[in-house]
């Protein structure tokens, strides 16, 4: 059991370059999150899903877009990216009654 | 969604028990409180969760009030590895219709710094 992977662990891009993070988890878990976390900050909702098809906006989805098209996947998207969105990038699943299970982040630095 | 407010830092001896207050005064009958921890930058991780009725693990107690306004994560015997960052949030159970029951949000935490 992987749990929640997350790939990659460290990215630099320049500003205006696209890339997307993937997360994948095998715990058959309905709910996917992803979060992220600037330096000394707390962890910020970004975007969340309930199940396969159905994705919802967290509380910082400006400049992000996610898909989920199956239950393992939940790829985040960054189409422009800009210096703001430099921070560590959490992915975390649970299932109905669970708690969240992270993953191990992917720290991303747009220059 | 009910929100949290928790101190912003706290100190405690090593041995000593750790108590982590939480404030959640908007919670709802059909919201729990979860507890996770972060050590340095690693990803949270979970320590333990309650509706109404205190709860034990192995790792710590919460004490969830009558009027479930509040509530405190106990740590028996802090350790020097217990120096983390402490989220309290809140969740609402799964009946509570459409998707916001998947929302879930965290605050600022407290930074817990256990020394010798």
């Amino acid at each position: 059991n992987a749990g929640v992977t997350q790939t990659p662990k460290f990215r630099i891009l320049k500003i205006g370059q696209s890339m997307t993070l993937q997360c994948t988890q095998d715990m058959n878990h309905n709910y996917m999150y992803w979060y992220r976390q600037d330096p000394g900050m707390g962890l910020k909702l970004i975007y969340y899903s309930v199940g396969a098809g159905i994705t919802d906006k967290g509380e910082v989805p400006n400049g992000y877009n996610v898909s989920r098209s199956t239950t393992e996947d939940f790829p985040l998207r960054l189409e422009l990216a800009a210096p703001s969105q430099t921070s560590v990038y959490f992915c975390a699943s649970r299932d109905r009654e669970s708690p969240l299970h992270f993953g191990n982040g992917t720290r991303l630095t747009v220059t | 969604d009910a929100k949290t407010t928790q101190p912003p830092s706290m100190d405690c001896a090593e041995g000593r028990a750790a108590n982590l207050p939480c404030n959640h005064s908007t919670i709802s009958g059909n919201e729990y409180v979860y507890w996770y921890r972060q050590i340095h930058s690693q990803g949270p991780q979970y320590i333990i969760h309650g509706l109404k009725n205190n709860e034990t693990n192995e790792m710590a107690s919460l004490i969830i009030t009558e009027d479930r306004k509040s509530s405190t994560l106990i740590l028996p015997h802090a350790t020097l590895r217990d120096t983390a960052v402490y989220y309290c949030i809140v969740r609402v159970a799964e009946n509570a219709g459409g998707t916001s029951y998947g929302k879930l949000t965290f605050g600022q935490g407290t930074i817990l710094t256990v020394h010798p």
